[in-house]
C-alpha cells in the first residue's frame, strides 16, 4: 500500500543534462500532477493528466515534457536542465470520487 | 498574479490556544477549497476540503470557513498542538481536479 511513490528522491545535475522523474500509484487514480515548490512561490503546476495517454500543460510547463503511457505512472522529463529548474518536485494524484490528492514524498532537484 | 494568496509567511501560537491560517483568492469561480498540512522532507498531506455551497466545515480541531463574498477563507486549529507545527497551504479550483495553491504559511506551536 505505497500510495505515491516519486524517483528518484534526491539528484544533482549539470547543465544541459537530462533526466526522467517517475511517478507511480497503486490507488488506480485517474488524474496525476506534477508540481514544483519553492521557497516564497508555493506549488506551482507544471503539467497534469486526467488518463492514460492524455496530458495537459499547468502554469509553468516550459523545459519539462511529461507521458502518461500507463494509468499508474506520470513521467516529467527535463530535456536540458537549467539552474531555474533546482526544485523540490512532488507528484500527485487524485481519483474522481474524492477531491484531495494524494502527493508523493518529493525529489530534490539540484542544477549546477 | 497570484490567484490564491496566503499573505502571512509565519504564525507563532502558544500551545492550546487557536491557531487562524488565512487564504485568500481572486477567482470568483473558483468552488473547491483545500487545507494540505506539508512538515519537512515530506509530501503535503489533505487536512480539510470546503465546497462553495458551504461556509464552514469541521474536522476535529480543524475548522475551515468560507466568505465568498469576500474571496476568503480560514483554517481554525483549536487547541493547537505542538505537532501542528508544519507549513500549511491553501488550495483552490474551478469545477475541476486542477488546484492552484498558495504560497503556505509556517505555523509554530510554542510548548
Amino acid at each position: 500500500n505505497a500510495g505515491v511513490t516519486q524517483t528518484p528522491k534526491f539528484r544533482v545535475l549539470k547543465t544541459g543534462q537530462s533526466m526522467t522523474l517517475l511517478c507511480a500509484q497503486d490507488m488506480n487514480h485517474e488524474y496525476m500532477y506534477w508540481y514544483r515548490q519553492d521557497p516564497g512561490m508555493g506549488l506551482r503546476l507544471i503539467h497534469y493528466s486526467v488518463g492514460e495517454g492524455t496530458t495537459a500543460k499547468g502554469e509553468v510547463p516550459d523545459g519539462y515534457n511529461v507521458s502518461r503511457l500507463k494509468k499508474q505512472n506520470f513521467l516529467l522529463g527535463l530535456e536540458s536542465a537549467a539552474p531555474s529548474q533546482t526544485s523540490v518536485y512532488f507528484c500527485a494524484s487524485v481519483s474522481t470520487e474524492i477531491y484531495g490528492y494524494t502527493f508523493g514524498s518529493g525529489t530534490r532537484l539540484t542544477v549546477v | 498574479d497570484q490567484q490564491v494568496k496566503q499573505n502571512s509567511p509565519s504564525l507563532s501560537v502558544q500551545e492550546g490556544r487557536i491557531s487562524i491560517l488565512n487564504c485568500d483568492y481572486t477567482n470568483s469561480m473558483f468552488d473547491y477549497f483545500l487545507w494540505y498540512k506539508k512538515y519537512p522532507a515530506e509530501g503535503p498531506t489533505f487536512l480539510i476540503s470546503i465546497s462553495s455551497i458551504k461556509d464552514k466545515n469541521e474536522d476535529g480541531r480543524f475548522t475551515v470557513f468560507l466568505n465568498k463574498s469576500a474571496k476568503h477563507l480560514s483554517l481554525h486549529i483549536v487547541p493547537s498542538q505542538p505537532g501542528d507545527s508544519a507549513v500549511y497551504f491553501c488550495a483552490a479550483s474551478e469545477g475541476t481536479y486542477k488546484y492552484i495553491f498558495g504560497t503556505g504559511t509556517r505555523l509554530k506551536v510554542l510548548a
